[in-house]
């Protein structure tokens, strides 16, 4: 049962342009959401995070938005830039007993063309 | 400011053989999370531990694989007896005490042969 969705495999966007990667998840319980970067033989890199109190949430060149109506997340690269692709991962959480435990989406890969 | 360290990167075994990851987290982070992806697919959590605590091991197979967290030293994730299906990326991440955020490290990459 995969509670957190990413149904993108892939997605290629030309430089300058708008880059949304869509998650979509199950469980109404999950209160925190990531977004990690993934280049090839390296470890994710944290790139945002929203809780799920706020809707939207916007760092530099990066905007998560959040609808819990829709259980459904979106990270917004805007303008997009050929060092932006990689792999990028969401993770949502449900805080139980002071902890958090993500579960990880399978991934959307996204190349930005020059 | 040292993020966190894994070690090694890259791991060779054969069947029947063991496997010992290591993890360092971030410089004041106390909390270690294991993930393990396997080949087109996200990272599955794996277990959560403090110091000298396992809290919650419940993605981690029963049986040959193990974790701890010692009072000092890095976190290790062992593996005895290694099969083909072992082989797999694994990553550890750490976080602080609000826990929101977890820092992932490079990864060990295991190959059974």
């Amino acid at each position: 049962d995969q509670q957190v969705k990413q149904n993108s495999p892939s997605l290629s966007v030309q430089e300058g342009r708008i880059s949304i990667l869509n998650c979509d998840y199950t469980n109404s319980m999950f209160d925190y959401f990531l977004w990690y970067k993934k280049y090839p033989a390296e470890g994710p890199t944290f790139l945002i995070s929203i809780s799920s109190i706020k809707d939207k949430n916007e760092d530099g060149r990066f905007t998560v938005f959040l609808n819990k109506s829709a259980k459904h997340l979106s990270l917004h690269i805007v303008p997009s830039q050929p060092g932006d692709s990689a792999v990028y991962f969401c993770a949502a959480s449900e805080r139980l007993s002071g902890t958090y435990k993500y579960i990880f989406g399978t991934g959307t890969r996204l190349k930005v063309l020059a | 400011n040292a993020g966190v360290m894994q070690n090694p990167r890259h791991l060779v075994r054969r069947r029947g053989q063991e496997a010992r990851l290591r993890c360092s987290p971030m410089k004041g982070h106390s909390h270690v999370y294991w993930y393990r992806q396997l080949p087109e697919e996200g990272l599955k959590f794996m277990v959560y531990l403090q110091k000298e605590n396992i809290i919650d091991e419940s993605g981690m197979p029963k049986e040959r694989f193990s974790a701890e967290f010692p009072k000092e030293g890095p976190s290790i994730l062992r593996i005895q007896q290694v099969v083909r299906g072992d082989s797999a990326a694994y990553f550890c991440a750490s976080c602080g005490t609000t826990q929101e955020t977890q820092y992932f490290g490079p990864g060990t990459r295991l190959l059974v042969l």
